[in-house]
């Protein structure tokens, strides 16, 4: 069974730009969480959805968003990217919402 | 409030030598899940084990065992003779509806570094 997906596994933008991050979870989960791991940090819950809707969100600001597709893919967009936006950006899925399986991670650098 | 304190930041240990990383918790909920996570070098968090709330029954598997009590709020994770490949940040997590929504919540990680 294939695991949870995300692309790009890196990517670099300057200050200002937008960022899309991608993710698909393992079939037959519906739920898509996504958090950010800045160097040293520890995860920082930043969205969940689930079944297309976003169920809660994390303490960031609104330029933060994202959306989940039909198929329960999801993209993470940050807008208007500071440089303290650089991270690891891991995306989970789940089916049932105690479970929560991670994948390989995105790293937004951004200079 | 929901939260987890892994008060380790960083251990060290020689290759064959036994580790425990501590896992403190604090949460409202009378059912709850805690979790532990193995993040190597690649940065994938890797699934080690899910606990409820209601099941304060010790497990091991292989080298690895956990310890759970609720008297203590802890969720200790230990690792029987350490191995090189053991090295990376181990993750405490707990997951419960406190505040109504689902939220997981992370500790801040405790980095292990096992020496050849």
């Amino acid at each position: 069974e294939a695991g949870v997906t995300q692309s790009p596994t890196h990517l670099i933008k300057t200050r200002g730009q937008q960022a899309t991050l991608r993710c698909s979870p393992i079939s037959g989960h519906t739920s898509v969480y996504w958090y950010q791991q800045a160097l040293g940090l520890g995860l920082q819950f930043l969205l969940w959805y689930d079944e297309g809707e976003e169920r809660n969100r994390g303490n960031f600001p609104p330029r933060f968003s994202g959306r989940q597709f039909p198929n329960y893919s999801s993209e993470l967009n940050v807008n208007a990217l500071e440089l303290e936006d650089s991270a690891l950006y891991l995306c989970a899925s789940s089916f049932r919402e105690y479970e929560q399986y991670f994948g390989p991670g995105t790293r937004l650098t951004v200079t | 409030a929901q939260k987890v304190t892994q008060a380790q930041t960083e251990i060290s240990v020689v290759e064959k030598e036994d580790v425990t990383l501590d896992c403190v918790y604090e949460t409202r909920d009378t059912t709850y899940y805690l979790f532990w996570y193995k993040q190597p070098p690649s940065g994938e968090l890797v699934f080690l084990i899910r606990r409820n709330s209601f099941d304060e029954q010790n497990e091991i598997s292989g080298r690895y065992s956990w310890n759970f009590q609720k008297s203590t709020s802890s969720f200790n994770f230990t690792i029987t003779a350490s191995q090189v490949v053991d090295s990376a940040v181990y993750f405490c997590a707990l997951g419960g509806r406190a505040s109504g929504t689902y939220k997981y919540i992370f500790g801040t990680g405790t980095r292990l570094k096992v020496l050849a």
